[in-house]
């Protein structure tokens, strides 16, 4: 199946502090992708869709301002945490979705980024 | 919007025994029905999906069934291994466009040596 990569696989930060998370898929384009959220022993929450070229759209209860997301290009979209407080600790999953109109495509998963905000 | 449900929240099984997870889901436009298998720590695998125009999909030890006139499907594992513990989530969305997966809650499955 499709390859999507996530970097870092974990960060720890300080209070205060931005972090940065790439999503990149390996081996097609993805022209959406999805930000996911997960806390311990829960599912995923989605926090945005994000479209190449476009704003991202953000799902209710989610601060834009504070999720920065940004899909510059088919096979890279980033999640910058702004000013991270230890609320914002959690378990960060990317998606990407190849859109090729009118057929059914696949989401794949990255394998997560951990974030603990001290 | 989609709401999807997803029972149980756990299962445990013994070694060779066959465990069902079953999903209901809320939104008559949603076609697609991916099962997504998470390890401790790690992102969700694909391990099989279903349209709509198929009842049944099968892939080894895995099947999916799909009633699509009362929305629901369900995860058949058979001949289970201890290296089938996780958990499992069930997801819906439409087909096409650019729509995300709506997950189920998620079941721990624990399968007993």
């Amino acid at each position: 199946g499709a390859v999507v990569s996530q970097h870092p696989s974990w960060v720890i930060c300080k209070s205060g502090t931005s972090v940065k998370i790439e999503c990149r898929s390996l081996d097609f384009q993805a022209t959406t992708m999805f930000w996911y959220r997960q806390f311990p022993k829960q599912s995923l929450m989605l926090m945005a869709t994000s479209n190449e070229g476009s704003k991202a759209t953000y799902e209710q209860g989610v601060e834009k301002d504070k999720f920065l997301i940004n899909h510059a290009s088919l096979t890279l979209s980033t999640l910058t945490v702004t000013s991270a407080h230890p609320e914002d600790s959690s378990f960060y999953i990317c998606s990407a979705k190849a859109f090729r109109g009118g057929s059914t495509d696949t989401q794949y998963f990255g394998p997560g980024t951990r974030l603990t905000v001290l | 919007g989609e709401n999807v449900e997803q029972h149980p929240s756990t299962l445990s099984v013994q070694e060779g025994d066959s465990a069902v997870i079953k999903c209901t889901y809320s939104d008559s436009a949603s076609n697609y029905f991916p099962w997504y298998k998470q390890e401790l720590g790690k992102g969700p695998q694909l391990i099989i999906d279903i349209r709509s125009n198929v009842g049944e999909k099968k892939d080894q030890r895995i099947a999916v069934t799909l009633n699509k006139t009362a929305k629901h499907f369900s995860l058949h594992i058979t001949e289970t291994q201890p290296e089938d513990s996780a958990v499992y989530f069930c997801a819906a969305s439409p087909a096409t466009g650019r729509r995300a997966l709506t997950f189920g809650s998620g079941t721990r499955l624990q399968v007993q040596p």
